[in-house]
């Protein structure tokens, strides 16, 4: 799996909008771009995906930049319960592949 | 939306014995379900594909003897810790892809395991 950068930890003040980056310069053209998070002792959550289109769904946007070398996870307004561990994850998305989770983005919120 | 439970979500065993730890799909059939590991802090490491009615795949550097994994129907998977030791005490999660909502892949809540 291609491999993608995520900065350690973010910070963000409730009711802010919150923009997570993530470079895949290796992505390649079957790539689906994922995005999960994980809050404390629980299991990673699916928050989107897409393949080159932004996206958008109730818990999130999904921007990719037009090269697909990075993508952003926008929450347009962060509240407490969003603080988490969000995962980046590049997968064909087939009926063959796996999610490989690196690091991930410690998301802070300050109320 | 798509649900994946673990049971048990907890579990203390002594070491030297086996514990189980299911994985169910509950409003979606998996052919295929993943399991996890987890150490504090770190991030999730991937054991096993576990594919219904054949054998798991195990990644490199797991032992497919002491976490035997069995996924005999299309909702329920399961892994066994046997003669577990304190090193096997960690946070193991279990995933499972919905074949029909675009193979999106749904996580578990996570079943904690310490061996004393």
């Amino acid at each position: 799996d291609a491999k993608t950068t995520q900065p350690n930890s973010m910070e963000s003040n409730e009711e802010e909008p919150v923009h997570l980056p993530c470079n895949h310069s290796t992505i390649s053209g079957t790539d689906y771009i994922h995005w999960y998070r994980q809050l404390p002792s629980q299991g990673p959550e699916y928050v989107i995906h897409g393949l080159t289109s932004n996206v958008n769904n109730r818990m999130a946007s999904l921007a990719i930049a037009e090269d697909r070398k990075s993508s952003t996870l926008i929450l347009h307004r962060a509240t407490l319960r969003d603080a988490a561990v969000y995962y980046c994850i590049l997968s064909a998305n087939s009926g063959y592949s796996t999610l490989t989770f690196g690091k991930g983005t410690m998301l802070l919120v300050s109320p | 939306g798509a649900v994946v439970s673990q049971h048990p979500s907890w579990v203390i065993c002594k070491s030297g014995t086996s514990v189980k730890i299911e994985c169910r799909s509950l409003d979606f059939q998996a052919t295929t379900m993943f399991w996890y590991r987890q150490f504090p802090k770190q991030s999730l490491m991937l054991m096993a594909t576990s594919n219904e009615g054949s054998k798991a795949t195990y990644e490199q550097g797991v032992e497919k003897d002491k976490f035997l994994i069995n996924h005999a129907s299309l909702t329920l998977s399961t892994l066994t810790v046997t003669s577990a030791h304190p090193e096997d005490s960690s946070f193991y999660i279990c995933s499972a892809r919905n074949d029909r909502a675009g193979n999106t892949i749904y996580f578990g809540e996570g079943s904690w395991l310490t061996v004393v």
